[in-house]
C-alpha cells in the first residue's frame, strides 16, 4: 500500500524567497513520485515526475525534487519564488506497476507575498 | 491540441435529481480516472477504467456510476443526488504503463 503526507497545509513565502514543500512517502514497491500543481480554478497539472535514475529530478517553472530513499521524502523546492507561484501543490505516489492509481497527499497552499 | 474537457464546470442542482458529468479526451488514451476532491483534503480515486467496457471502483466509495462506451468518454452519474455528493469531481486520462495524468478542470458540484 502507499500513502504520501505532506507537512503544511500553508506555507508563506516573500517574493524572491527559497520555496519548500514537504513530501513524504510510503511504499512498498519501489514509487514513482509526482508533484501536481493546481491553480485556482483549473484542474492538476503535472510539476515534475520520479521515476528511476536520477534523484534530482527538474520541473516546469524552475521546480526540483529530490528523491531520498533513506528519508522517504520528495521535497519540492524553488530557489526564488515568484507571485505567479501562488497555488496548491499536491504530492502523490504510484506503487502500482500496470496502472497508474496516484495516492495523493492532502496539498499545500503555497502564498507569495511582495 | 490533445486535451480533457469537463463539463460543467459549475453545477447546483436540488436533491433527488439525477445528474451526469461529462469527461472527454482527444489524446486516445486508454486509461480514465474519476477523482473526488474535498477542500483541504487528498485527492481520492472513486472510479477508473482500462478501456471501452471496463470499469472498477476506485478506493473510495462513492453512490455514483461511470461508463465507458467509447474510448474518449468516460461520464460519471449520479441517480439521485444528495448533499453528501457536494464536492470537485476530476476527470483524468493517461497512457501506459505508469505516466502521468492529464487532468481535466474539473466540475465543482453542489447540492442544495
Amino acid at each position: 500500500a502507499q500513502s504520501v503526507t505532506q507537512l503544511g497545509s500553508h506555507v508563506s513565502v516573500s517574493e524572491g524567497a527559497l520555496v519548500l514543500l514537504r513530501c513524504n512517502y510510503s511504499s512498498s514497491v519501489p514509487p514513482y513520485l509526482f508533484w501536481y500543481v493546481q491553480y485556482p480554478n483549473q484542474g492538476l497539472q503535472l510539476l515534475l515526475k520520479y521515476t528511476t535514475g536520477a534523484t534530482l529530478v527538474k520541473g516546469i517553472n524552475g521546480f526540483e525534487a529530490e528523491f531520498k530513499k533513506s528519508e522517504t521524502s520528495f521535497h519540492l523546492t524553488k530557489p526564488s519564488a515568484h507571485m505567479s507561484d501562488a497555488a496548491e501543490y499536491f504530492c502523490a505516489v504510484s506503487g502500482d506497476t500496470g496502472f497508474q492509481k496516484l495516492v495523493f497527499g492532502t496539498g499545500t497552499r503555497l502564498l507569495v507575498s511582495p | 491540441e490533445a486535451d480533457i474537457y469537463q463539463t460543467p464546470r459549475y453545477l447546483v442542482i436540488g436533491t433527488g435529481k439525477k445528474i451526469t458529468l461529462e469527461c472527454s479526451q482527444t489524446m486516445g488514451h486508454d486509461k480514465m480516472y474519476w477523482y473526488q476532491q474535498d477542500p483541504g483534503m487528498e485527492l481520492h480515486l472513486i472510479h477508473y477504467s482500462y478501456g471501452v467496457n471496463s470499469t472498477e471502483k476506485g478506493d473510495l466509495s462513492s453512490e455514483s456510476t461511470v461508463s465507458r462506451i467509447r474510448t474518449e468518454h468516460f461520464p460519471l452519474t449520479l441517480e439521485s443526488a444528495r448533499p453528501s455528493h457536494t464536492s470537485q469531481y476530476l476527470c483524468a486520462s493517461s497512457g501506459g504503463g505508469r505516466e502521468k495524468l492529464f487532468f481535466g478542470s474539473g466540475t465543482q458540484l453542489s447540492v442544495l
